[in-house]
């Protein structure tokens, strides 16, 4: 059973469009959070949610929309796609807010924006 | 705002070398966290520092948390080719909000 799922695993896709990533995790976690990694490899946080709440908002573009039906599952959607939004985005789950908790990635999705 | 750094970047080391990477924070740690990534996967973790001073040991590898909480090294001894890979810290100071640092991308020549 995969802890921290994520689809799809691979979106190409125009300049312009709009499309949205799903993460869903069955670990029973309260906090989830989506990381965009960069060709240079670098990891940076995006959103955090905690029980559906909005925790971190990084100066993150409002192109970008996070959404938590329920705390096992924080979608993203992303308008207007441009060039700079390629990149592999990763979900990932804590426990809790707690500063001790390990977080768990899930396998990221590869992003081409032609 | 808190900034995490780890050098080097890049890491070349012969099979059966030891190496050692560095992970330096701008604001003192309240822990630290070691993940690492495979080529293609995602970052997996490997073990957290708490106290200060503090010194882990996961077979190989050697995680060491510095005396001021502001500063994390990993030591890798007799490096094998499965440990190829990015190699992550990332550490918490006040807000809770976990900071990684730009990660070390070992490649290991047989």
């Amino acid at each position: 059973d995969t802890a921290v799922s994520q689809t799809p695993k691979y979106l190409v896709t125009q300049m312009g469009n709009d499309k949205s990533i799903k993460c869903e995790q069955n670990l029973g976690h309260d906090t989830m959070y989506w990381y965009k990694q960069d060709s240079k490899k670098f990891l940076k946080i995006m959103f955090s949610y905690n029980n559906k709440e909005l925790i971190i908002n990084e100066t993150v573009p409002n192109r970008f929309s996070p959404k938590s039906p329920d705390k096992a599952h924080l979608n993203l959607h992303i308008n207007s796609l441009e060039l700079g939004d390629s990149a592999v985005y990763f979900c990932a789950s804590s426990r809790d807010l707690s500063i001790r908790n390990e977080q768990f990635f899930g396998p990221g999705t590869r992003l081409t924006v032609l | 705002g808190q900034q995490v750094m780890q050098i080097p970047q890049y890491q070349h080391v012969q099979e059966g070398e030891d190496f050692t990477t560095y992970c330096n924070s701008s604001t003192t740690l309240s822990n630290i966290q070691w993940y690492k990534q495979r080529p293609g996967g995602h970052p997996v973790f490997l073990i957290q520092l708490v106290k200060s001073g503090e010194v882990k040991k996961q077979k190989r590898l050697t995680f060491q948390f510095g005396e001021a909480k502001k500063n994390s090294s990993l030591h890798i001894t007799a490096t094998q080719t499965t440990d190829v890979g990015t190699y992550f810290c990332a550490g918490r100071a006040a807000g809770n909000k976990l900071t990684f640092g730009g990660g070390t991308r070992v490649l290991v020549k047989p």
